[in-house]
């Protein structure tokens, strides 16, 4: 089975602080890499998503880093709030069939 | 516009019962999924199907049953239950022409005692 791995597992940041978090891939036929966002009793929802063709996709507070070579890639959250405090999940694959990570609990402390 | 609509949000099994989890949308996507959550472990993907009468297993399709007989509706059904199916259970459809977002439902949690 495809392996996504994240890191960190969790993650504690101060209002306004940067928050990054990292995924490392297998399959380089995979050409769909997203970050869904996931709030206690919630479904995960689509934050961001990017392919391959570019290095990095930039959504107001949210960016993907994607690094081919080293097949990894990483979400930032700038100006991190209390508001982002949630689990953020990194996938690959296809909207068909995606591959998750373990997850990342972000705490953002006001 | 409801999206993916999950039921229950919430069951209580005991071992060896059998229940299906209900998972419909309103999107007319041709492709939806199945997917549980543990702890630590991401989701992991059960089963899908791409379209109506036509299904597949993912990583996890051991003890889990699935069929589509219309394209908005995707019933799980856990045949006898066991306690290693204790999870949080959640359904997801995107458009398979696309290649896009999944939407997902909010959830079943079910624990099997």
């Amino acid at each position: 089975q495809q392996q996504v791995k994240q890191s960190p597992q969790s993650l504690i940041v101060q209002k306004g602080g940067i928050s990054i978090i990292n995924c490392a891939y297998e399959n380089t036929a995979f050409d769909y890499f997203p970050w869904y966002q996931q709030f206690p009793g919630k479904g995960p929802a689509l934050l961001i998503a990017i392919r391959p063709d570019v290095s990095e996709k930039k959504e107001g507070r949210f960016t993907i880093s994607f690094n081919k070579s080293a097949k990894q890639f990483s979400l930032h959250i700038m100006d991190s709030q209390p508001g982002d405090s949630a689990t953020y999940f990194c996938a690959t694959g296809s909207a068909r069939q995606l591959t998750f990570g373990s997850g990342t609990q972000l705490t953002v402390l006001p | 516009n409801a999206g993916v609509t999950q039921t229950p949000k919430f069951q209580v099994l005991k071992t060896g019962q059998s229940m299906t989890l209900q998972c419909a949308q309103d999107m007319n996507h041709e492709y939806m999924s199945w997917y549980r959550q543990d702890p630590g472990m991401g989701l992991r993907l059960i089963h899908y199907s791409v379209g109506a009468g036509i299904t597949d297993q993912g990583e996890v399709p051991n003890g889990y049953n699935v069929s589509r007989s219309t394209t908005e509706d995707f019933p799980l059904r856990l045949l006898s239950a066991a306690p290693s199916q204790t999870s949080v259970y959640f359904c997801a459809s995107s458009d398979y022409r696309l290649n896009t977002e999944a939407f997902f439902g909010q959830g079943t949690r079910l624990t099997v005692v």
